[in-house]
């Protein structure tokens, strides 16, 4: 079956160091991967994608990119903010009209000035 | 602009008790669904629909009833609400049309508590 592991947190960082957040999943087929984001007291709201091996999704400063050899789609920023405090979803996708989209467990990021 | 509306966004239920959970979204997206987010076990999808008058199951549907009657509107039933019921709900939405996208569109959930 399709499934997402992330890594446990929570993670705790200062101001401007570097982040990665580790995610590998296992699936059938080619499924779109995904990371979202949910801020405290919030929904959440798709952060960046990738719908194909090699792709690489940005937003905000944050990347992640499709690695089919490693089943990996691990989350990165070069330097995190106050600002970026939030629980980040890894989350996966098959291609198939009607799937749902599979969660992660959620990692916990905690930046501090 | 909407998006995904849920109601209501706090609740206290006695065990036993029924109610439901409304989600209305005015995007027209086919797709609609339910999550519950509970402690060190992330989002783990309960019901989902691909359109009107079709349901299916998730990974924990029991105890929860849906129905799907017009594209914008995805209500979740408790028929009986049990303690470990309670958690944090999120409805979530998406085309079906253009499946690259995936992406998923949520409202900003309902705690639900079950005494």
């Amino acid at each position: 079956g399709n499934s997402v592991t992330q890594m446990e947190g929570p993670v705790t960082l200062s101001e401007e160091a570097f982040l990665t957040i580790n995610c590998t999943y296992t699936a059938t087929g080619y499924p779109s991967l995904f990371w979202y984001v949910q801020y405290p007291g919030e929904g959440l709201q798709l952060l960046l994608k990738a719908t194909k091996a090699d792709d690489k999704g940005s937003n905000k400063g944050f990347e992640a990119t499709y690695r089919k050899e490693t089943t990996s789609f691990h989350l990165e920023k070069g330097s995190v903010q106050v600002s970026d405090s939030a629980v980040y979803f890894c989350a996966l996708r098959n291609n198939q009209a009607g799937t749902a989209l599979i969660f992660g467990k959620g990692t916990t990021l905690s930046v501090s000035s | 602009n909407a998006g995904v509306t849920q109601t209501p966004k706090f609740q206290v239920l006695k065990t036993g008790q029924s109610m439901t959970l409304q989600c209305a979204q005015d995007m027209n997206h086919e797709y609609m669904s339910w999550y519950r987010q509970d402690p060190g076990m992330g989002l783990r999808l309960i019901h989902y629909s691909v359109g009107a008058g079709i349901t299916d199951q998730g990974e924990v549907p029991n105890g929860y009833n849906v129905s799907r009657s017009t594209t914008e509107d995805f209500p979740l039933r408790l028929l009986s609400a049990a303690p470990s019921q309670t958690s944090v709900y999120f409805c979530a939405s998406s085309r079906l049309a253009g499946m690259d996208t995936g992406e998923l569109f949520f409202g900003e959930g309902s705690r639900l508590t079950v005494l």
